[in-house]
């Protein structure tokens, strides 16, 4: 069965702090998806981004990285110089391939309030 | 290029009532999902719609039922309503479901159960 497992439930932090927000997954299958959205207050799921289960280059998008670790399966994700409109909660989420050739669900951590304060 | 849309923004029901929610994709996309997120928990994933069939459930009991149509919109209903159903619920469409292809949510319906 896969998990996704998001320790910190809420951080706060000073603005133009750097932050890095924990993810880890667990699953069984050689070929998976790893993703990461934010949920800003007015609730609706904004996608940052996606990595397959093949690629671990770390990605970097402006203030945005992500460090991507099978051996310890974990998918991390760092906010440089944090602002305040960066606050809001933050999901991990992981999908398996299934048997078909389509792709499960997306299993979703419990997500982590990131609190960014002027 | 409009997003996912879905409607109505907000519900309230009494229990033992059924509700219907409806979605509309990202334009191009013909895979919708649907979600249910209970308050400061993840989203957990209903059901998956893809050539107006269900091709994949999570744990959800046969009261959660739904549809999609030839233009690729599509519809959660849920029967004999619990206070447990009170959630938002959100709806995911993604362009090419055998490539888990990234799914785009959209705003949510807010559903309360009284």
């Amino acid at each position: 069965a896969q998990k996704v497992t998001q320790a910190q439930t809420e951080i706060s932090v000073v603005e133009k702090e750097d932050v890095t927000l924990d993810c880890v997954y667990e699953t069984r299958d050689t070929t998976y998806y790893l993703f990461w959205y934010k949920q800003p207050p007015s609730g609706e799921l904004v996608f940052l981004i996606r990595r397959n289960s093949f690629d671990e280059q770390n990605e970097i998008s402006g203030r945005y990285s992500w460090n991507f670790q099978k051996s310890t399966s974990s998918f991390n994700f760092t906010i440089t110089a944090s602002q305040v409109v960066d606050s809001a909660v933050y999901f991990c989420a992981l999908s398996e391939l299934y048997s078909g050739g389509g792709a499960d669900g997306l299993t979703f951590g419990k997500g982590t309030h990131l609190i960014i304060q002027p | 290029d409009a997003g996912v849309t879905q409607s109505p923004t907000h519900l309230i029901k009494t229990r033992g009532q059924q509700v219907t929610l409806r979605c509309s994709p990202k334009s191009g996309h013909d895979t919708v999902s649907w979600y249910q997120q209970a308050l400061g928990q993840g989203p957990q994933f209903i059901f998956q719609y893809y050539e107006e069939e269900e091709r994949q459930r999570g744990n959800f009991p046969d009261r959660f039922s739904g549809h999609q149509f030839p233009n690729y919109s599509s519809e959660l209903n849920v029967n004999a309503l619990l206070l447990g159903d009170s959630a938002l619920y959100l709806c995911a469409s993604s362009l090419v479901r055998g490539a888990a292809d990234t799914q785009y949510f959209g705003p949510g319906t807010r559903l309360t159960v009284l």
